[in-house]
Order: structure tokens, then sequence, then C-alpha cells
């Protein structure tokens, strides 16, 4: 099993709508979520960072449920330029390991 | 402003041959780390430096090492490319650990034949 999944998409919706995507991580010793945004052949970039309260940056908002370990992204009043892939990213310190754990990535297709 | 940069951008290599790829940051980052993205599987974390002077496996090392040459640049060689390391190559960097933002260069793309 992964220690992050998401599912794959395509999420395909029109300019204007509310698209939420979620994400479950495996590793309850998982610190730190993040969401980044990576475009078709680039490489990902933050896109926000996910805090237990819940945290709002203009039309995206981020959501942690540490009980049900899974974490949730909605983006409301979709545009054009929202297409790409989103990857939900989980940080733990265990093991001796301390780096980042992406998801596979949600792919969201956003049309006229 | 150039962040984080890898080269080449793309390479096609033969099975058996090796090669190094290049990543430098001028951002004064502590960490650095090498992962390998293919379809359906995400990126995955080949090697990080913690910091200078340090390297650590990742998820997927085998047929790969890495240098920590300095506190900018940390390089990735595959010794004996094989098909299956035909995949776009990611270095990133961050401040200190992985709590804060992790910054990517634009990637490499290999094909091993």
């Amino acid at each position: 099993r992964k220690e992050v999944e998401q599912d794959p998409g395509p999420f395909n919706v029109p300019e204007g709508a509310t698209v939420a995507f979620n994400c479950t991580y495996s590793n309850s010793a998982s610190q730190s979520f993040f969401w980044y945004r990576q475009d078709c052949r680039k490489e990902p970039k933050l896109l926000m960072s996910v805090y237990s309260s819940g945290n709002e940056d203009g039309r995206f908002t981020a959501q942690l449920n540490r009980a049900s370990q899974y974490i949730s992204l909605l983006i409301r009043d979709s545009k054009l330029s929202d297409s790409a892939t989103y990857l939900c990213v989980a940080f733990a310190v265990d093991t001796g390991r301390r780096a980042l754990t992406f998801g596979s990535g949600t792919r969201l297709q956003v049309q006229p | 402003n150039a962040g984080v940069t890898q080269t080449p951008k793309f390479q096609v290599l033969k099975t058996g041959q090796s090669m190094t790829l290049q990543c430098a940051q001028d951002m004064n980052h502590n960490s650095m780390y090498w992962y390998r993205q293919d379809p359906g599987m995400g990126l995955r974390l080949i090697y990080y430096s913690a910091s200078e002077g340090t390297t650590d496996k990742g998820e997927v090392p085998n047929g790969y090492n890495v240098s920590r040459l300095n506190k900018r640049e940390f390089s990735l060689r595959l010794e004996s490319a094989a098909p299956s390391q035909t995949s776009v190559y990611f270095c990133a960097s961050s401040v200190q650990g992985v709590n804060t933002e992790a910054f990517f260069g634009q990637g490499t793309r290999l094909t091993v034949v």
C-alpha cells in the first residue's frame, strides 16, 4: 500500500465549478502536509501547506483530519488556469528518514 | 533568480552506460533531494542530503549513487544504466528538513535504450 494515496482522476469540471480532492496517508507518524501543483512536463511547486485547523488561500481551502488520516483540497470558482496535477504530500520522521512522500497526483481539467 | 538548476535537461543512454546528473541551488539551502517520477507512481525519493557532508538513502536507491559536493551541489550518478531507470529526475532543495517549502529543478528526462 502506498504511504500517500490519491484518486488519479482526471476530474473534468466546467469553469466556475467547485471541486474537491481527497488524499489519505498511512503513516501515523506524518507530521506535516502540503499540496503541490504540477503542470504538464514541469516541476512541482508548492500550492499550500495544510494545517490542523484548516487554512484558506484565496479560492483554495485545505483541511487535515488526523483521526481519519486524510487531507483535502477544495478549489472554488475553478479557472482554466487551475488545470494541472495536484500532488498530496506528507512529511514524517521515522526510521531515520526525513523527506517528503508524494502521492501519485490527481489530474484536474477545467473546461470552458 | 536561478533557484535550483539541473543539467542536462534531456539524455538518452544505452544500457550499461554511466552518467552523472548535476544539481545546484543558489538559495543557501541545507537540504537537497533527488526524486524520480514515473507515470502512475508519483515522485519517489532516491537519495537525500539533510546537510552538507551527509547523504541518506530514500525509497528507491538501488542503481544510484550521490555526492554532496558542497552546500550548493548535489549530484546523482548512474553507474550502469538500465531501461528501468528511464524516468524524469527532479532535484529539490529546502532550507532545513522538509517542514519548509521544497523548491524543484526543471527535471531531467532520461531514456535508457
